[in-house]
């Protein structure tokens, strides 16, 4: 599975736009990118996921570049709620165990008031 | 619909002790996941099973068991506690149909159980 590189923290206004980066260099064609977020002691939440085209959802925007090698989960409106930490994962269709998403560090987003 | 449900929420063992994490989904999910989380990382996969009646090993399966029981329950065994096996565990399911596709839908991640092994 290839890797992927978020900066480890992130602040955002509420109200505002947040727009969390993601770098996936090493992603090859067949390859998904999946975001989740982790709000506190609680277990991980499905964001959104896409291969090539932008994806929109209740929930985010999902910007993928052209040559895919990054990508932006967009969350339109920053509430407190959103404070969590937020995972970028790429996988491949079959994954390396059966679809296992390997989880990283992820990027710890603080809404602020 | 309560969708992943683990338990216990909070336990604490003695070194040598052994004890089962229970999860059940009511989701008719064919695929469970266990992980585990420590201070700071990402969660790491232990388990997982595709389908009831197969079972596959993670990252990090040494020191656990895991069962099938049915479609419903995936359950994780510690045999023998260690220190290095506090954490928390989370389980998770998916609806894979066997089709290319449906490979990609989301897991669904219950609450987790948080273990301290002393």
């Amino acid at each position: 599975d290839a890797k992927t590189t978020q900066p480890p923290s992130m602040d955002c206004a509420e109200g505002r736009a947040a727009n969390l980066p993601c770098n996936h260099s090493t992603i090859s064609g067949n390859e998904y990118v999946y975001w989740y977020r982790q709000i506190h002691s609680q277990g991980p939440q499905y964001i959104i996921h896409g291969l090539k085209n932008n994806e929109t959802n209740e929930m985010a925007s999902l910007i993928i570049t052209e040559d895919r090698k990054s990508s932006t989960l967009i969350l339109p409106h920053a509430t407190l709620r959103d404070t969590a930490v937020y995972y970028c994962i790429v996988r491949g269709p079959y994954g390396g165990s059966q679809g296992n998403l390997i989880f990283g560090k992820g990027t710890k987003l603080s809404v602020k008031p | 619909n309560a969708g992943v449900t683990q338990t216990p929420k909070f336990q604490v063992l003695k070194t040598g002790q052994s004890m089962t994490l229970q999860c059940a989904q009511d989701m008719n999910h064919n695929s469970m996941y266990w992980y585990r989380q420590d201070p700071g990382m990402g969660l790491r996969l232990i388990y997982y099973s595709a389908s009831e009646g197969t079972t596959d090993k993670g990252e990090v399966p040494n020191g656990y068991n895991v069962s099938r029981l049915n479609k419903r329950e995936f359950s994780l065994r510690l045999e023998s506690a260690a220190p290095s096996q506090t954490s928390v565990y989370f389980c998770a399911s998916q609806s894979r149909s066997g089709r290319a596709s449906s490979y990609n839908s989301p897991l669904h991640f219950g609450n987790g159980t948080r273990l301290t092994v002393t």
